[in-house]
């Protein structure tokens, strides 16, 4: 079974250019997660969609990052102006979406963003 | 509001000892679950295990052990016989059941704790 592909892998930037990241899940996962992992701290999710709706993007500047499921399969998620502070890894992640369980989840490689 | 704490930022060990990280949770919901992830230094990172509130017992796979202790609000990690390939970042992780029935379990990590196993 593929697992979360996510490209680019890695990706450098001047501050105010803009950037965008896809992510492909594994086959039948409901449910897509766009984390930044910032060096030396945990994952923090930063948008969570259920099929091609978005369930929780309450952590997400909006006012510079947006994301799209079209479809309910592929995502992309976009930074447009970047800044410094944007520097980190962007994590995918995907799950089992049915009834009332919480499923693990399975994340891609990631894409190591830094931004001068 | 649902938080979890990994107060260990750092272990080292020498190979073949036992380990053991450590993880408290806050939450006010009765249903929630708890997970382990492991980010070797490739980066990605991978599921270990999944609990649910409702199930104290502890778990045992291969060196990996876990106890999880509603009590004490813990769900900590032992790595038995310690191998320099167990050296990464562990997280630790809760997800709370949706406050509505369209809604989808939002998950909150910990920071994380980093072991090094040395030869």
């Amino acid at each position: 079974e593929a697992g979360v592909a996510q490209s680019p892998r890695y990706k450098i930037i001047e501050k105010r250019q803009s950037v965008a990241f896809w992510c492909n899940p594994i086959s039948g996962h409901a449910t897509l997660y766009w984390y930044q992992q910032i060096l030396g701290q945990g994952p923090k999710l930063l948008i969570q969609f259920q099929n091609n709706g978005v369930v929780d993007d309450s952590q997400l500047p909006k006012d510079r990052f947006s994301a799209e499921r079209l479809k309910g399969v592929d995502s992309t998620l976009k930074i447009q102006p970047a800044k410094l502070e944007d520097s980190a890894v962007y994590l995918c992640a995907s799950s089992w979406r049915r009834g009332a369980v919480s499923y693990e989840q399975y994340f891609g490689p990631g894409t190591r963003l830094t931004v001068t | 509001a649902q938080k979890v704490t990994q107060a260990q930022t750092e272990i080292s060990v020498v190979e073949k000892e036992d380990v053991t990280l450590d993880c408290v949770y806050e939450t006010r919901d009765t249903t929630y679950y708890l997970f382990w992830y492991k980010q070797p230094p490739s980066g990605e990172l991978v599921f270990l295990i999944r609990r649910n509130s409702f199930d104290e017992q502890n778990e045992i796979s291969g060196r990996y052990s876990w106890n999880f202790q509603k009590s004490t609000s813990s769900f900590n990690f032992t790595i038995t016989a310690s191998q320099v390939v167990d050296s990464a970042v562990y997280f630790c992780a809760l997800s709370e059941a949706p406050r509505v029935a369209s809604g989808t379990y939002k998950y909150i990590f910990g920071t994380g704790t980093r072991l090094k196993v040395l030869a």
